[in-house]
């Protein structure tokens, strides 16, 4: 089955710790994105990456880094200058031929 | 400034009856517009599109409609069902921009049995 997937669903983390989330996907798209959600808010985008190799800053990332070293994988780090972590991390890819995104499941970061 | 905007938080309707999901956007570069649509904890799904080139497209019990002068587009669900009820959210692209989306902040649509 194709697809992405994330891991984990939920993540706990003490203030001051790095930590990151996985984002696989199996569909051949060269595109893929990072965003994050908070309740009651839209998605924001904190990074794309639309080659190997390559990634772009979105429009909130300040405090989070990612690496593009496959295809299939794109990892965000959060880290601790992030300010306020605690969100919804979601990820998405996307073929060349179309807008549409695919998306994670997510995961629900938690930072105490 | 936010350049994509759904003003209504939430709607509710009768299963059976229309909802209307509006959109509104600043941007005129924008020529491509998506709505997605999600349950709690799980990742958006894509539901429909239209190109800017275009003023309707449908597909099934949805539509989405679009006036490019106003700035404006609509999702109809007809007829409206309890499945339905999520998050929805509208989203537009442009081509100059590497495929970016600029998302709105949804609306949640409740349909009642």
């Amino acid at each position: 089955d194709g697809g992405i997937t994330q891991s984990p669903k939920y993540l706990f983390r003490k203030e001051g710790q790095n930590v990151t989330l996985s984002c696989e996907q199996n569909l051949n798209h060269d595109a893929m994105y990072w965003y994050r959600q908070d309740p009651g808010q839209g998605l924001r985008l904190i990074y794309y990456s639309q080659i190997v190799n390559d990634f772009q800053k979105g429009d909130i990332a300040e405090g989070y880094s990612v690496s593009r070293e496959k295809k299939e994988s794109f990892p965000l780090t959060v880290t601790s200058a992030q300010k306020n972590p605690t969100a919804f991390y979601l990820c998405a890819s996307r073929s060349g031929q179309s807008y549409e995104q695919y998306f994670g499941p997510g995961t629900r970061l938690t930072v105490t | 400034d936010q350049q994509v905007k759904q003003n209504s938080p939430s709607l509710s309707v009768q299963e059976g009856r229309i909802s209307i999901l509006n959109c509104d956007y600043t941007n005129s570069m924008f020529d491509y517009f998506l709505w997605y649509k999600k349950y709690p904890a799980e990742g958006p799904t894509f539901l429909i599109s239209i190109s800017s080139i275009k003023d309707k497209n449908e597909d099934g019990r949805f539509t989405v409609f679009l006036n490019k002068s106003a700035k404006h587009l609509s999702l109809h669900i007809v007829p409206s069902q309890p499945g339905d009820s999520a998050v929805y959210f509208c989203a537009a692209s442009d081509n100059t921009n590497a495929g970016k989306s600029t998302f709105g902040d949804g609306t949640t649509l409740t349909v009642k049995p």
